[in-house]
């Protein structure tokens, strides 16, 4: 398995620009999650799916942050318009329901500069 | 609301010596599970070591093993024969139900 692949790995835009980060959780894991990483705030859940459905949105910022999760092998977080606080690591992971034990396996990450 | 405490921003350590890094949290569950992830500079995250709740024996990972205190409520990572490559942030992360929660990590050096 190739694990959990996010694209790109580093995205450097303008302020105002929409961004789009991608992601291919494992397959058969039906739990997909988005993190935030910065040095003020460390690791901030997002957003999260069971089967593709969003259950829990209370960590996105704001309304400039959506996410989708069309299918089960695929998933998008946009930030539209862009801001240069907006400027972190983006993880994505999943996981299996139900399989807790495993932890989550997360994807290399993509770091996102806004200028 | 849960949350993960690690209150040792930065630890060191010297090579093939011992080192203990903190975590505690707080919830008022009674099954859940706690993992410690290590980060090192490629910033991919990386399971170390799980622990259930419900088990009293505490988990071992080779040169990991974790102290577990459930009714302290704490979770503590020791590493030992600490080797180079041991050098990383190292995350503490609560789990029950649906959502992960990490605490805001140790960044771990080692000398040689």
């Amino acid at each position: 398995d190739a694990g959990v692949i996010q694209s790109p790995r580093h995205e450097v835009t303008e302020m105002g620009q929409e961004v789009t980060l991608r992601c291919k959780p494992i397959s058969g894991h039906n739990s997909l999650f988005w993190y935030r990483q910065t040095m003020m705030r460390g690791l901030e859940l997002l957003i999260y799916f069971n089967n593709n459905v969003p259950i829990d949105d209370s960590g996105m910022p704001e309304d400039r942050f959506s996410a989708k999760m069309p299918n089960a092998s695929f998933s998008t977080l946009k930030i539209q318009p862009s801001e240069p606080r907006d400027s972190a690591v983006y993880f994505c992971a999943s996981s299996l329901r139900g399989s807790l034990g495993n932890g989550y396996t997360f994807g290399s990450g993509t770091r996102l500069t806004v200028v | 609301a849960q949350t993960v405490t690690q209150s040792q921003p930065e630890m060191s350590v010297q090579e093939a010596e011992t080192v203990t890094l903190s975590c505690t949290y707080d919830t008022s569950e009674s099954d859940y599970y706690l993992f410690w992830y290590k980060q090192p500079p490629s910033r991919q995250m990386i399971l170390v070591i799980r622990q259930e709740a419900y088990k009293q024996q505490n988990a071992t990972e080779n040169r990991f093993s974790v102290n577990f205190q459930k009714a302290a409520k704490s979770f503590s990572l020791k590493i030992s024969d600490s080797q180079l490559g041991d050098a990383a942030m190292y995350f503490c992360a609560y789990h029950n139900t649906d959502k992960l929660i990490f605490g805001t990590g140790t960044r771990l050096q080692v000398f040689p």
